[in-house]
């Protein structure tokens, strides 16, 4: 079964602290693709990244950094010194054949970030 | 690359009429698109999936006649809410997948339906 888990609901933080929002999926496949994306208040999905299966090197774009473990299914994303910006809701996804290539979605993780 | 437009980003309408919402590849050309509702503070929900040319898949418990969908071009899809009622007020969002990648959707900004 396909399945991605964000059991963060909610994290509020204050600014310049360091996030961590955690996301765990499940596959038997192994050809697959993880994505996570941002979901501000105008509702708008913003991609952030995708991550192919074969590709467990951690990436960084500037105060982002997302760490890609298959040993533990884990593709966790973390902010560094958060701003106000910053909140909103993230989502984790995955695709992979046995899903027909559907994206299975994580229940969110609303980011708040209080000045 | 891979723009994906929807019109209208915002409706209101009185219950009983009908509603279409556009999905638009801009950039590039969608052999499939999705079409999600999310209800306040949950999750994308997958409705329907919709290839060029041929019929949409619903997902279980989506009415087909409820949400009509038509992907007439590999740019161009639509989805219909017939006799909307308040229930059917939701956020709607399409994604497209282009012939180039099979894992990636691309989102279109949404669509809030108000049902009055």
């Amino acid at each position: 079964a396909q399945k991605v888990t964000q059991a963060q609901t909610e994290i509020s933080v204050v600014e310049k602290e360091d996030v961590t929002l955690d996301c765990v999926y499940e596959t038997r496949d192994t050809t697959y693709y993880l994505f996570w994306y941002k979901q501000p208040p105008s509702g708008e999905l913003v991609f952030l990244i995708r991550r192919n299966s074969f590709d467990e090197q951690n990436e960084i774009s500037g105060r982002y950094s997302w760490n890609f473990q298959k040993s533990t299914s884990s593709f966790n994303f973390t902010i560094t010194a958060s701003q106000v910006v910053d909140s909103a809701v993230y989502f984790c996804a995955l695709s992979s054949p046995s899903g027909t290539y559907k994206y299975i979605f994580g229940t969110g993780t609303r980011l708040k970030v209080l000045a | 690359g891979a723009v994906v437009s929807q019109h209208p980003s915002r409706v209101i309408c009185k219950s009983g009429t009908s509603v279409k919402i556009e999905c638009r590849s801009l950039d590039f050309q969608a052999t499939t698109m999705f079409w999600y509702r999310q209800f306040p503070k949950q999750s994308l929900m997958l409705m329907a999936t919709s290839n060029e040319g041929s019929k949409a898949t619903y997902e279980q418990g989506v009415e087909k006649d409820k949400f009509l969908i038509n992907h007439a071009s590999l740019t161009l899809s639509t989805l219909t809410v017939t006799s909307a009622h308040p229930e059917d007020s939701s956020f709607y969002i399409c994604s497209a997948r282009g012939l180039a990648g099979k894992y990636e959707q691309f989102f279109g900004p949404g669509t809030r339906l108000t049902v009055l």
